[in-house]
């Protein structure tokens, strides 16, 4: 069965920093999809993965996924108070396109 | 144009009684997941379902759990006689198909006491 380990499990940033977080697949990625999710809230959806090399945008956070479709990195550029939160990496495998997640990152910004 | 809805957004029970949590998918998808977060734990898959059709249940508990989605109304996520190891947070998620992304309902939080 499929395995997504994140990396690292925790991560505390002063505000404006940039950061980068992984997902490694313990098996190839037929897609890979990024979520957030606040502390008692549900997931917010923020960018798919695809193809090889492919990466997304979207306002300060971007989204790679490596040429051999075993990892994905999510970078933030001038983190902000907002991007607090719990990132969570799923993927789908097998049948039916039933989402593996990883164990999340837990992000904090530092004001 | 309403996201998936879940209800309730916090549920209590004492043990042995029957939980039951309400899953509308958004409009025009008819494909429904069910997923479970434990504390300190990730995500993970539970059931599967379309219009009147469970088509995975691999990650259902094999005794006490059961879901549907009826050609009406919401799917419905049925835990009977609760125990505390079944507190937890349950997400559902809806489709317009396979391959086409999610959406997640904001969970029910299910505390057994």
């Amino acid at each position: 069965s499929q395995e997504l380990e994140q990396s690292p499990q925790s991560l505390i940033v002063q505000e404006g920093k940039n950061l980068t977080i992984n997902c490694t697949s313990s098996k190839t990625l037929y897609g890979l999809y990024w979520y957030k999710q606040k502390y008692g809230e549900g997931l917010i959806f923020l960018m798919m993965l695809q193809k090889g090399g492919e990466e997304k945008s979207h306002e300060k956070i971007t989204a790679k996924l490596d040429e051999k479709k075993q990892q994905s990195s999510l970078h933030i550029t001038a983190s902000q108070p907002s991007h607090a939160g719990i990132y969570l990496c799923g993927a789908p495998g097998g049948a039916n396109s039933k989402l593996t997640f990883g164990k999340g990152i837990t992000l904090s910004v530092r004001p | 144009n309403a996201g998936v809805m879940q209800n309730p957004r916090h549920l209590v029970r004492r043990r042995g009684q029957e939980a039951r949590l309400r899953c509308s998918p958004m409009k025009g998808h008819s494909h429904v997941y069910w997923y479970r977060q434990l504390p300190e734990e990730g995500l993970k898959f539970m059931v599967y379902l379309q219009k009147e059709n469970i088509i995975d249940e691999s990650g259902m508990p094999k005794e006490r759990f059961s879901a549907e989605f009826p050609k009406e109304g919401p799917s419905i996520l049925r835990i009977q006689q609760v125990v505390r190891g079944d507190s937890a947070a349950y997400f559902c998620a809806s489709s317009i198909g396979q391959d086409y992304g999610y959406t997640f309902g904001s969970g029910t939080r299910l505390t057994v006491v």
